[in-house]
């Protein structure tokens, strides 16, 4: 079966400790993205990729850091200079990078800082 | 700025019709997404517009005026299952597949 999977589901960690969470893709994908949502808010991305070894930053890209070193994965490091880690992260791909096409998502990675 | 609308939260009764709203303020317009998502789940595609007018599938439509800015969501015969969070997302028309999101609306469907 094609789709994207993420993990950890559940992840806690303390302050000051950096963390990474899985996005991996066997849809042959070029495009993946990462996005945090928090309650009350839309989805706000936070780094993404046109192809491998390339990645750009979205509009809350501080704190994080993300690798591209294969097509299938996408990495998302959590660093502790993100001042309030605390959410749920949407991992995303979508065929193209460019123009407008559908984005297929993981099921999620529940991030708390305790 | 980029700017989405959607109402916080609606509620409708098994069997009725509903429309959820989505306006929009983008720098670019590269088409119009709706996706579901329930509650700790991923968001999943419903529909997609980019031309003016109405598209329909199954007991959802989802409508485009571009220049009002204006799309809407229409889901017929509601059922329990309905109860979820639409999100209305526009294509930012960059040469990247960027998506500004709103920040959805959370239906609740009622007996």
């Amino acid at each position: 079966d094609g789709g994207i999977t993420q993990s950890p589901k559940y992840l806690f960690r303390k302050e000051g400790q950096n963390v990474t969470l899985s996005c991996e893709q066997n849809l042959n994908h070029d495009a993946m993205y990462w996005y945090r949502q928090d309650p009350g808010q839309g989805l706000r991305l936070i780094y993404y990729s046109q192809i491998v070894n390339d990645f750009q930053k979205g509009d809350i890209a501080e704190g994080y850091s993300v690798s591209r070193e294969k097509k299938e994965s996408f990495p998302l490091t959590v660093t502790s200079a993100q001042k309030n880690p605390t959410a749920f992260y949407l991992c995303a791909s979508s065929i193209y990078a460019g123009g407008t096409n559908e984005q297929f998502f993981g099921p999620g990675t529940r991030l708390t800082v305790l | 700025g980029q700017n989405i609308d959607q109402p916080t939260e609606m509620t409708a009764t098994e069997g009725a019709i509903v429309q959820i709203n989505c306006t929009y303020q983008t720098s670019g317009f590269n088409g119009l997404f709706w996706y579901q998502q329930h509650a700790g789940e991923a968001p999943t595609f419903l529909s997609y517009n980019v031309l003016d007018g109405l598209e329909e599938k199954g007991r959802f439509s989802s409508f485009l005026s571009r220049s009002k800015g204006y799309s809407y969501l229409l889901l017929k015969e509601l059922q329990m299952k309905d109860s979820a969070s639409y999100l209305c997302a526009v294509g930012d028309g960059g040469a990247t597949n960027k998506l500004i999101f709103g920040t959805g609306t959370l239906l609740a469907v009622q007996p």
